[in-house]
């Protein structure tokens, strides 16, 4: 079984509808994130939780809100869908630093279409 | 402001031969680079991670550098193999919180037959 999982895979939706990127994780790590991906750009960090009731925002979190449910799960909102919401967003997880050098451990992605 | 740039945008190469990923960044101050691989639908997986004192870490068929005065790391993967079709994702970490890691907008490599 994958260690970072999303649900759903793919999904279209309308301008102005409510969505949920849900997010789960069996590394047991205290940290999760949410990126999106655009053609021609790097990931942009949205949000990032260090632990349970801890929430950040990351470069472009104007749109989205996340809520951290548990150590394992992580979920991404946007509260009114529009066009360039459409996206490939990731989530993904890391272990606590010890000398800084912490990997992130990515889903496999949720490709959005915004109409 | 922190960037990475990487060249070139895309690659085709013929199997079996070896090919080199250029990245500059201008991220301050340097904690570690990382190079990440990103198979069509799938999420980037890990393949080096280097220190400022560092200057070539290997993983297999792929070998890394780093030269922390003027900011480029390269990847050199050898021998290749249509497997390593996939984009290539240089990522540079600066000192402090998860905020500070800037993407590169990766090299799409193509390995034919």
């Amino acid at each position: 079984d994958a260690d970072v999982t999303q649900t759903p895979r793919n999904r279209i939706t309308k301008t102005g509808k409510r969505i949920m990127l849900e997010c789960s994780q069996t590394k047991g790590h205290d940290r999760m994130y949410w990126y999106r991906q655009d053609p021609g750009l790097g990931l942009r960090l949205i949000y990032y939780s260090f632990d349970v009731k801890d929430i950040n925002k990351g470069e472009i979190s104007d749109g989205y809100s996340v809520s951290r449910q548990a150590q394992a799960k992580f979920s991404l909102s946007l509260e009114s869908a529009i066009p360039n919401q459409t996206a490939l967003y990731f989530c993904a997880t890391s272990e606590t630093p010890g000398q800084g050098q912490e990997t992130q451990y990515f889903g496999p992605g949720t490709r959005l279409l915004v109409l | 402001k922190n960037q990475v740039e990487q060249s070139p945008q895309s690659l085709i190469i013929l199997e079996g031969k070896n090919c080199t990923l250029q990245c500059n960044y201008t991220v301050s101050p340097f904690s570690n680079l990382r190079w990440y691989k990103q198979d069509t639908g799938r999420g980037p997986v890990s393949l080096t991670i280097m220190t400022f004192s560092e200057n070539t870490k290997s993983n297999g068929r792929y070998t890394a550098t780093l030269d922390a005065d003027t900011k480029q790391s390269s990847l050199h993967i050898t021998a290749s193999q249509l497997s390593d079709s996939a984009s290539y994702i240089c990522v540079v970490s600066a000192m402090g919180s998860a905020r500070q890691l800037t993407f590169g907008s990766g090299t799409q490599l193509t390995v034919l037959p």
